[in-house]
């Protein structure tokens, strides 16, 4: 089955410790992208990248990094977690009929 | 980055009853999708329509690209439709998506 699959699906970590949101798809496909949704605000691009070793910033990038070291995986990592991260995450990659979403990471950042 | 308004906000509507989301964009896009977030929080795509009209089941969706709006058409809606639809689009490698129309449907 053609999957987006996110893991963890929901976590909770106190503030300044680490963390990665691992992203998978079995699509072949070269773009792939981080979202985050916050109420009032609708979703918002983190990063995307359009092939490995390629990643460019979207629209609030700040305190994320992401890396694509094989064209399958584009991890999500936060070296220091703040409580204003606290968020639902989307990973999503496109094909040729459009985008296709993983089941999101539930994130609460204390 | 462009601006995509959907209406309306919020919408109740009594089992079996038809009902149209409106998602405008202040400029071009391309891979215009409408999207379903249900109560657990996935995200359903529903169509991918950049151009032209398409239906699958219950839904159908209708994209005028030359005038920058697209509508989904829900008919006999029922309860598991409940949730908040999206439509996004593409500019350049950025996907944009609107705010969002809450839907509940009541039995």
């Amino acid at each position: 089955e053609a999957q987006v699959t996110q893991n963890p699906r929901y976590l909770i970590t106190v503030t300044g410790k680490k963390l990665t949101v691992t992203c998978s798809q079995n699509m072949n496909h070269e773009y792939m992208s981080w979202y985050r949704q916050d109420p009032g605000l609708g979703l918002r691009q983190i990063y995307y990248s359009m092939n490995v070793e390629v990643t460019d910033k979207g629209d609030v990038p700040e305190g994320y990094k992401v890396s694509r070291k094989e064209k399958r995986n584009f991890p999500l990592i936060l070296e220091s977690p703040s409580p204003n991260q606290t968020s639902l995450y989307f990973c999503a990659s496109r094909g040729l009929y459009g985008y296709t979403f993983g089941s999101g990471t539930r994130l609460t950042v204390v | 980055g462009i601006q995509v308004e959907q209406s309306p906000p919020d919408l109740i509507l009594q089992e079996g009853a038809n009902s149209t989301l409106r998602c405008n964009f202040s400029d071009s896009v391309n891979n215009l999708q409408w999207f379903h977030q249900n109560p657990w929080g996935q995200l359903i795509n529903l169509f991918y329509i950049p151009s032209g009209t398409k239906q699958n089941g219950r839904l159908s969706a209708t994209t005028v690209a030359t005038e920058r709006y697209s509508l989904l058409y829900i008919s006999s809606s029922q309860t598991t439709d409940s949730g908040v639809y999206f439509c996004a689009g593409k500019t350049g490698n950025q996907f944009y998506f609107g705010t969002g129309t809450s839907l509940t449907v009541i039995p």
